[in-house]
């Protein structure tokens, strides 16, 4: 089946330790997205990368980091500096080049909590 | 700025109940709209979309939204909820045309009871 796997479910980490999030897509997608989730607050951009090697800050990209070696992979890296990095994380997938390029498909989240 | 506004933060409905969720966006130019729901414990899957063509969209579930371009908004509707509805519903709004930043709303909570 095609989709987006997300790793782990749930991460606990202490204040001031970096944690890596994972991503990975076999959907053949060219675009990648991280988005945060928080109550009331609805989904905000994190990053974004449209090819591979290439990627672009999103609203709220102060605290986060990330790479696109591979077209399958976009890991979401959450380093200490982000104030309050305790929330729902989630990656997304979108296909440019055909008519529907900004219907993205949903990974199942990764609940980050920062003890 | 770009935005999405989703009136109702939470909504409960008895089952068999109509349904209407607002939405309405600030955009300037030609949009793609989106719905996605996210089931309780499920991934956000996409409800429906409107590119073009029809405005009165049909997706899964016996969902509808109707996109008036002249109101700028983008309502879904059910005509009878379920039970198995209980989800939070977002509204998704996106200019056309190649790569856009697509801007969602804050969700509307929806508890159907039976």
């Amino acid at each position: 089946d095609g989709g987006i796997t997300q790793s782990p479910k749930y991460l606990f980490r202490k204040e001031g330790q970096n944690v890596t999030l994972s991503c990975e897509q076999n959907l053949n997608h060219d675009a990648m997205y991280w988005y945060r989730q928080d109550p009331g607050q609805g989904l905000r951009l994190i990053y974004y990368s449209q090819i591979v090697n290439d990627f672009q800050k999103g609203d709220i990209a102060e605290g986060y980091s990330v790479s696109r070696e591979k077209k399958e992979s976009f890991p979401l890296t959450v380093t200490s500096a982000q104030k309050n990095p305790t929330a729902f994380y989630l990656c997304a997938s979108s296909s440019p080049g055909t008519d529907y390029y900004n219907e993205q498909f949903f990974g199942p989240g990764t609940r980050l909590t920062v003890l | 700025a770009q935005s999405v506004s989703q009136h109702n933060h939470h909504v409960i409905l008895s089952e068999a109940a109509s349904l209407e969720l607002g939405c309405n966006y600030s955009y300037g130019g030609t949009v793609n709209l989106f719905w996605y729901v996210q089931y309780p414990g499920q991934h956000l899957q996409l409800l429906l979309k409107y590119f073009s063509g029809d405005p009165l969209v049909k997706g899964i579930k016996g969902f509808e939204a109707e996109f008036i371009k002249s109101k700028f908004s983008f309502n879904l509707r059910k005509p009878s909820v379920q039970w198995s509805d209980t989800a939070e519903y977002f509204c998704a709004v996106s200019l056309s045309g190649g790569y856009q930043k697509v801007t969602f709303g804050i969700g509307t909570k929806l508890q159907v009871i039976p």
